[in-house]
């Protein structure tokens, strides 16, 4: 089946410890992205790479890291230097930064 | 900046009612524009856009939006909607200047059986 997994559903973590999110992807799509979604706010972007080897910040990146070594694979760290890392977590991507994004099925990640 | 207005949080509907979703953007310049759809337990998914041509759009299940350029709008509508439609609803536009799709806050459809 072709999609975007996203791993673990629920994650949990002490204040202080980095964390990373996986997202993967077999759509052969270049562009992939991360979003936070909070109730009542929406969507906004964390970070997103139009091709391997380049990512570009979104409007809330502060906090977090990415990389993009591989097509498929686009992780998430979320450092202890982001202040309220409680949240959802999507994952999208999308043939180029103009079509429509496909989304994964998010990680709820709380720290506590 | 740009920005994405969506009127209402919450609209509850008995089922074969008529809905309409608004949906408001602030951008100048060209647009891609989409309406996303998440049931619950689900995944977002696409329910229908527009990139040019026809103004008037038809998507998944019923559900058209209309794109009316002077109004700076893209309102989702249903003439009738089911039990089936209860999920949130996100409105989210593409201008052409630095290709991030900026998101509209949601509204969450509630249909009465």
């Amino acid at each position: 089946d072709g999609g975007i997994t996203q791993s673990p559903k629920y994650l949990f973590r002490k204040e202080g410890q980095n964390v990373t999110l996986s997202c993967e992807q077999n759509l052969n799509h270049d562009a992939m992205y991360w979003y936070r979604q909070d109730p009542g706010q929406g969507l906004r972007l964390i970070y997103y790479s139009q091709i391997v080897n380049d990512f570009q910040k979104g409007d809330i990146a502060e906090g977090y890291s990415v990389s993009r070594e591989k097509k498929e694979s686009f992780p998430l760290t979320v450092t202890s230097a982001q202040k309220n890392p409680t949240a959802f977590y999507l994952c999208a991507s999308s043939f180029s930064v103009k079509d429509e994004q496909y989304f994964g099925p998010g990680t709820r990640l709380t720290v506590t | 900046a740009q920005s994405v207005s969506q009127h209402n949080h919450h609209v509850i509907l008995s089922e074969a009612a008529s809905l309409e979703l608004g949906c408001n953007y602030s951008y100048g310049g060209t647009v891609n524009l989409f309406w996303y759809v998440q049931y619950p337990g689900q995944h977002l998914q696409l329910l229908l856009k527009y990139f040019s041509g026809d103004p008037l759009v038809k998507g998944i299940k019923g559900f058209e939006a209309e794109f009316i350029k002077s109004k700076f709008s893209f309102n989702l509508r249903k003439p009738s909607v089911q039990w089936s439609d209860t999920a949130e609803y996100f409105c989210a536009v593409l201008g052409d200047s630095n290709y991030q799709l900026i998101w509209g806050a949601g509204t969450k459809l509630i249909i009465k059986p």
